[in-house]
Parts: structure tokens; C-alpha cells; sequence
């Protein structure tokens, strides 16, 4: 497809499992990054990657949070231990590179349910 | 760190009426974006501003960036059923050129 895919769109787990929610950007897109969206809430920045590198975690909610991108396509984040309060969908972004003037183009997004 | 306050939360209006929404901030940035959300979708960028002052239309929207470079504005004409979602402002920051910073949304609801 011409887009960003994510998988699984929906996703409901026990608390204390892990998870790993999957990104497919667009073809050629060196530029990935991964956001948080709470009910209600704008979008929260957690990490960037640049080819298959994220040179700033900091954007990342805790230790639990982990990313990352191979082949400079595909990117996971996995959270371990979930909580319930990373319940939120995540959404995933990509762009030809990362510049201020390439524009940022989203993916549907995985809803996280944790129980 | 930097945080856009957008308003209002929420707007009903009626079809054909105009609508605004802003976005302010304390802190300056250097480009604003508007994008739109339906639901189960992700945000689709609608109107893009780089310039302090600049005013820029796409269609029937119209958006500003301000000339503090702390604040922008959108404004839907005309509007249609079709323009229901939730609208989004975001901004980038100097030297933090990728993280999108972004407003809680308003959710338009337009009452044919």
C-alpha cells in the first residue's frame, strides 16, 4: 500500500504482559517516528528513528518502552510489564527525511487496552 | 517542555456556518502545522506554515502563523457534514526540528 501500516489495529492484554505493536512506513521514508495518543489527549512524541538509529530516547515513558527499526523499513515498539496506564493508541509516523519542512505522515494507529 | 493550548475544546455548529480555533503558546516556534483526525485514523496534515506572518489557504481552510511566532489560528468557511473530526495544531521547535508538539485537539460537530 501507498501508506503507513500498523498492526495489530486493536490490541487487549493482561497487565504485566508484554506487547510489540509494529509500523510499515512508507516505501523510501528514511525518517520513523512513534507517538502516544491518550482519550482525549494530543499526540505525545516518544521516539524518532533516522535510518534504523533513535539517537534521542528521552521521549520514551519509561524503561518498560522500547524501540526499534532493522532494514531502515520496519520499526517495533515493545512495552514490557504493561500497565494500565498504557492504555492509549499509538501512532506511527514517517517522512522522506527528518526535516522541519517534510511533512510527517500517519499511520492508523494500534489501540492498547490493558486490563 | 514546550505545550500548545488549543481552543476551544469542542465546537457544534450548524452546516453552511464558519468556524476558528487557535493554538497559543509560551514558548516561540518556528513552523505550524494543523492536521485533522477521523475517527480510527490517523492525523492528515491539512495546511503547513514556515513564515512568521504567513497566511496560507487550502480550499475552504484558511490558516495563520502569528507574527510572535507563539500562536496560529485556522478557520474553516462553508462548512459541511464531511468536516466533523477532531483538529489537531502542532508545532516544531528550534533545534528540535522532528518532535512534533501538539495541541489537545477540538472536536467539530457539524449539525446538518
Amino acid at each position: 500500500g501507498a501508506g503507513v501500516s500498523q498492526s495489530p489495529s486493536n490490541k487487549v492484554t493482561e497487565k504485566g504482559k508484554d506487547v510489540e505493536l509494529r509500523c510499515d512506513p512508507i516505501s523510501g521514508h528514511t525518517a520513523l517516528y512513534w507517538y502516544r495518543q491518550s482519550l482525549g489527549q494530543g499526540l505525545e512524541f516518544l521516539i524518532y528513528f533516522q535510518g534504523n538509529s533513535a539517537p534521542d530516547k528521552s521521549g520514551l515513558p519509561s524503561d518498560r518502552f522500547s524501540a526499534e527499526r532493522t532494514g531502515g523499513s520496519v520499526s517495533t515498539l515493545t512495552i514490557q510489564r504493561t500497565q494500565q496506564e498504557d492504555s492509549a493508541v499509538y501512532l506511527c509516523a514517517s517522512s522522506f527525511q527528518l526535516t522541519s519542512t517534510d511533512t510527517q505522515y500517519f499511520g492508523p494507529g494500534t489501540r492498547l487496552t490493558v486490563l | 517542555g514546550q505545550q500548545l493550548n488549543q481552543s476551544p475544546q469542542s465546537m457544534f455548529i450548524q452546516e453552511g456556518e464558519d468556524v476558528s480555533m487557535n493554538c497559543t503558546s509560551s514558548s516561540i516556534f518556528n513552523t505550524w502545522l494543523w492536521y485533522k483526525q477521523d475517527p480510527g485514523e490517523g492525523p492528515v496534515l491539512l495546511i503547513a506554515l514556515y513564515k512568521a506572518g504567513e497566511l496560507t489557504s487550502n480550499g475552504r481552510l484558511t490558516a495563520q502563523f502569528g507574527i510572535t511566532r507563539k500562536d496560529s489560528f485556522l478557520n474553516i468557511s462553508a462548512s459541511i457534514p464531511s468536516d466533523v473530526g477532531i483538529y489537531f495544531c502542532a508545532g516544531l521547535t528550534r533545534g528540535s526540528n522532528y518532535k512534533l508538539t501538539f495541541g489537545k485537539g477540538t472536536l467539530l460537530t457539524v449539525n446538518p
